[in-house]
């Protein structure tokens, strides 16, 4: 069974410190690793795909990276804005109507 | 232009009631889906539907039916409606199934008293 684990549940910050999260995953033959961010009262949005291990993507204050166990997102100089849930998925590689799996997320606030 | 949007936002209604909701997409995808978040805030996948193919995670009572009358449309019914299926629910859609990048609408959240 897909499994994807993040870590840490919540996570405070102050502005400008910079930190990362962390999505563990056990499945079988990877087809992607998706980030995805949701704020309170708002469905996902769409942050970023990872195929590879190695592989690795930016936007703005925030980067995803990814090696054959685990991906993270890291957060350079924070703001106040980008205080939100972060979720990661996979997609499910069987009995879960081939849809993604999720983690429970990190809900990171950034305090100004 | 909103690229997947769902209706109601809100439904506040009795156990035992049977509800729809409406679930659209503008982006030209193939491939649409139902997804549960629950009090915990956590998604599970409920369906897929591809090209007239509906994909159903077993773990989904049989109340709930999706009807695709097009391919820009996943509406959701629930039937005899339960407290446990109070959750907040998502309709995403895809380019195409499997590994594509999944877009969601803004969720649909449901009060069953």
């Amino acid at each position: 069974e897909d499994q994807v684990t993040q870590s840490p549940e919540a996570l405070r910050l102050q502005e400008g410190e910079s930190s990362s999260l962390n999505c563990s995953y056990t499945v079988s033959g990877l087809r992607g690793l998706f980030w995805y961010r949701q704020d309170p009262g708002k469905g996902p949005e769409f942050l970023f795909t990872l195929y590879s291990a190695g592989e690795e993507k930016e936007k703005e204050r925030l980067k995803a990276t990814l090696t054959k166990k685990e991906s993270f997102l890291h957060i350079t100089a924070p703001k106040p804005e980008d205080s939100a849930t972060y979720l990661c998925a996979v997609p499910d590689s069987g009995g879960g109507a081939d849809g993604l799996t999720f983690g429970k997320g990190t809900h990171l606030i950034i305090q100004p | 232009d909103t690229a997947v949007s769902q209706t109601p936002k809100y439904l506040v209604t009795q156990m035992g009631n049977d509800k729809s909701i409406k679930c659209e997409q503008n982006l030209g995808h193939d491939t649409m889906y139902w997804y549960k978040q629950d009090s915990k805030k956590f998604l599970k996948i409920m369906f897929s539907y591809n090209n007239k193919e509906l994909i159903i995670n077993e773990t989904v009572p049989n109340r709930f039916s999706p009807k695709s009358p097009d391919k820009a449309h996943l509406n959701l019914h629930i039937n005899s409606l339960e407290l446990g299926d109070s959750a907040v629910y998502f309709c995403a859609s895809s380019l195409s199934a499997g590994e594509e990048t999944q877009y969601f609408g803004p969720g649909t959240r449901l009060l069953v008293l």
